[in-house]
């Protein structure tokens, strides 16, 4: 089993801060996905990427898929309290079993 | 458009009772049918899966069981709950196995006292 290692664990940020997290490990991924969850409810997918170098933006997040596709990071440009939730990296292993990693707690504060 | 939902949402539950935790889908056939539990807020461990009506993976041994008795149903239960069995389960489904695209319902909150 890979496993995925998320950092940092915890961070608080204020509005309008930017901020880069990262999933790594040390296998490689055919592909890997990034979701968030709010309190309380179910994660929700928000990205995959596939390629080595692979950038892809939805709105103010960046994410970006290492070349060696062994790690990823996530970047949020001027965050915002919305942006409050775990994010969740996961790959799925050759057993097509869906793998996450323990998920990095963001916390923007107005 | 396909939608998960699962119930109860909430569970309040005394150590050595039954547990029944139910998740259905609609608008989709065939799908691949996960149980996952979330412990602390943290990272999701995954119970069962499922590719077909009572056909069942278990990924850990444990105090669960899980069946699939119609193409969208998938319930999640326990004859005897123990204290550890506490936690937040999410069902989920999806197209492909191994694709890693998930869609996850709104979760139920187990405690066990």
């Amino acid at each position: 089993t890979q496993l995925l290692e998320q950092s940092p664990q915890f961070l608080s940020i204020q509005e309008g801060e930017n901020l880069t997290v990262y999933c790594n490990s040390s296998s490689v991924f055919s592909s890997l996905q990034w979701y968030r969850q709010e309190p309380g409810e179910g994660p929700v997918l928000l990205v995959t990427v596939v390629t080595g170098g692979e950038v892809k933006k939805l709105k103010r997040l960046t994410f970006q898929f290492g070349d060696a596709r062994k790690d990823s990071s996530l970047h949020i440009t001027a965050a915002q309290p919305g942006d409050t939730g775990l994010y969740l990296c996961a790959h799925t292993g050759a057993n097509s079993k869906l793998t996450f990693g323990k998920g990095i707690t963001l916390s923007v504060r107005p | 458009s396909q939608t998960i939902h699962q119930w109860p949402a909430t569970l309040v539950q005394p150590v050595g009772s039954p547990l029944s935790l139910e998740c259905t889908v609609e608008g989709t056939s065939n799908p691949n049918l996960y149980w996952y539990r979330q412990a602390a807020g943290r990272g999701l461990q995954l119970l069962f899966y499922s590719v077909g009506i009572g056909q069942i993976s278990s990924e850990v041994p444990q105090n669960l069981s899980a069946s699939r008795p119609q193409d969208r149903q998938f319930i999640l239960s326990s004859k005897k709950l123990l204290l550890s069995d506490s936690g937040f389960y999410l069902c989920a489904w999806s197209v492909l196995l191994g694709s890693g695209e998930l869609f996850f319902g709104e979760g139920s909150r187990l405690t066990v006292l």
